[in-house]
């Protein structure tokens, strides 16, 4: 039974390139969250999808972030014109459903993000 | 006010010993509350899920929650060093997202 799974493991971009991480959910699981863990910093809520949709993307930056969680495929959590800022780790979690009781979110290995 | 309050340690006990790791919370609306475990550069582990007030015991762990003080805690039996890691307490509001407390850092010392 894979857990969580995320690529590439680490992702090094220079300044203005752009960055794509990828998540599949465990198997079964059909809710999919991004999270960025900073530099000795907490874990911070980015983006909430379902296939298809985005539920809440209050977390994400405004500008050059975007996600998707497409029919097929994986999730994808996308970052235009990479500044050195967004160095950070990006988890990804998968949960099996709502409602907001007895959701459990089981993590991914992360995308280790550094941008020269 | 920070959602989610956890004291950053780091928490030093003895091996064998009792840690307690303490969290609380200022959304009242919270239902469902959680503690994960994160060893250094690795991604959070999820060791226990509580939703109801009192206690919940898995292994050498206790999870307890008194949602009237807005506290949640973790205690660890027998603690070993490899239980040395930060450990996260987080909850779902509203929405279906966690908001994570800063964590704690426990050294468990053998």
């Amino acid at each position: 039974n894979a857990g969580v799974m995320q690529n590439p493991r680490h992702l090094v971009r220079r300044r203005g390139q752009e960055a794509r991480l990828r998540c599949s959910p465990m198997k079964g699981h059909s809710h999919v969250y991004w999270y960025r863990q900073l530099p000795e910093e907490g874990l911070k809520f980015m983006v909430y999808l379902q296939k298809e949709n985005i539920i809440d993307e209050s977390g994400m930056p405004k500008e050059r972030f975007s996600a998707e969680f497409p029919k097929e495929g994986p999730s994808i959590l996308r970052i235009q014109q990479v500044v050195r800022g967004d160095s950070a780790a990006y988890f990804c979690a998968s949960s099996p459903r709502t409602p907001i009781t007895n959701n459990e979110q089981f993590f991914g290995p992360g995308t280790r993000l550094t941008v020269l | 006010q920070k959602e989610v309050e956890q004291n950053s340690g780091p928490l030093s006990v003895p091996e064998g010993a009792i840690a307690s790791l303490n969290c609380t919370y200022s959304d009242r609306v919270s239902q469902s509350f959680f503690w994960y475990r994160q060893y250094s550069g690795k991604s959070p582990e999820l060791i226990m899920s509580i939703y109801s007030n009192g206690d919940k015991e898995d292994g050498r762990f206790t999870a307890q929650l008194n949602k009237a003080s807005q506290y949640v805690s973790l205690l660890i039996r027998d603690s070993q060093p490899s239980d040395s890691a930060t450990y996260l307490c987080a909850l779902v509001g509203a929405g279906n997202m966690l908001t994570f407390g800063g964590g704690t850092r426990l050294m468990v010392k053998p």
